[in-house]
């Protein structure tokens, strides 16, 4: 399984854009690169996935270049309410047993 | 319901307890996994199923813990004989074959 690196943490403000990279050297061809953002007490929770090129949704938007060698989470406009650990995971279309690793503690401020 | 539910949310165990951790899947969806996270940690995989086939159990810290899904949908996660070093969060998740997981709030345990 592919390991990935990302920032122990990160600090930003109520309205700036929040990029947040993963290093994963070891990614294979039929692997996903999954994000999942997680509030003390609470389980993961989905954020977006992508394989290459750029992915946006509601939320956030995903950009893997080309060698697929890291990624890179943005978060625009962040709030207060952005405040969590964000986990970076890789892993094929079938079955993946997600292997997390520290994640990134982002913490926004006023 | 709409997500995995899990059930109890917390759960105190005096050591040596045995204790049983239900999880409620999504419905439909085929794989199932069970995860524990200590406190500051990322979730550190445990057991996974699809359907009531348990394909890997690799994750499992020893024997005392148990994990089934016998009718290929609810799954309990069983923990005897507990310990200090078993407190922890317990989550579940559950996918379709190859999607996105999805977790549950989990189970905290403490046991004293």
């Amino acid at each position: 399984l592919a390991k990935t690196t990302q920032p122990i943490s990160m600090d930003s403000y109520e309205g700036q854009e929040v990029n947040i990279t993963c290093s994963h050297n070891n990614i294979a061809t039929n692997d996903y690169i999954t994000w999942y953002q997680q509030f003390p007490s609470q389980g993961p929770r989905f954020i977006i996935q992508g394989y290459k090129t750029k992915v946006t949704n509601e939320v956030a938007s995903l950009f893997i270049p080309a060698d697929r060698k890291s990624s890179t989470l943005s978060l625009p406009r962040v709030s207060l309410s952005d405040t969590a650990v964000y986990y970076c995971l890789v892993g094929g279309s079938g079955y993946s047993t997600l292997t997390f690793g520290k994640g990134t503690m982002l913490l926004v401020s006023p | 319901g709409a997500g995995v539910s899990q059930s109890p949310r917390y759960k105190v165990a005096k050591r040596g307890q045995d204790v049983a951790l239900r999880c409620d899947p999504i419905s439909g969806h085929v794989s199932l996994f069970w995860y524990q996270q200590a406190l500051g940690q990322g979730p550190e995989f445990l057991t996974y199923f699809q359907n009531e086939a348990q394909l890997d159990k690799s994750g499992l810290p020893s024997d005392r813990f148990f994990a089934e899904r016998p009718e290929g949908s609810v799954s309990t996660l069983k923990i005897q004989r507990t310990q200090q070093e078993d407190s922890a969060v317990y989550l579940c998740a559950s996918s379709l074959v190859g999607g996105v997981a999805f977790f549950g709030q989990g189970t905290r345990l403490t046991v004293v």
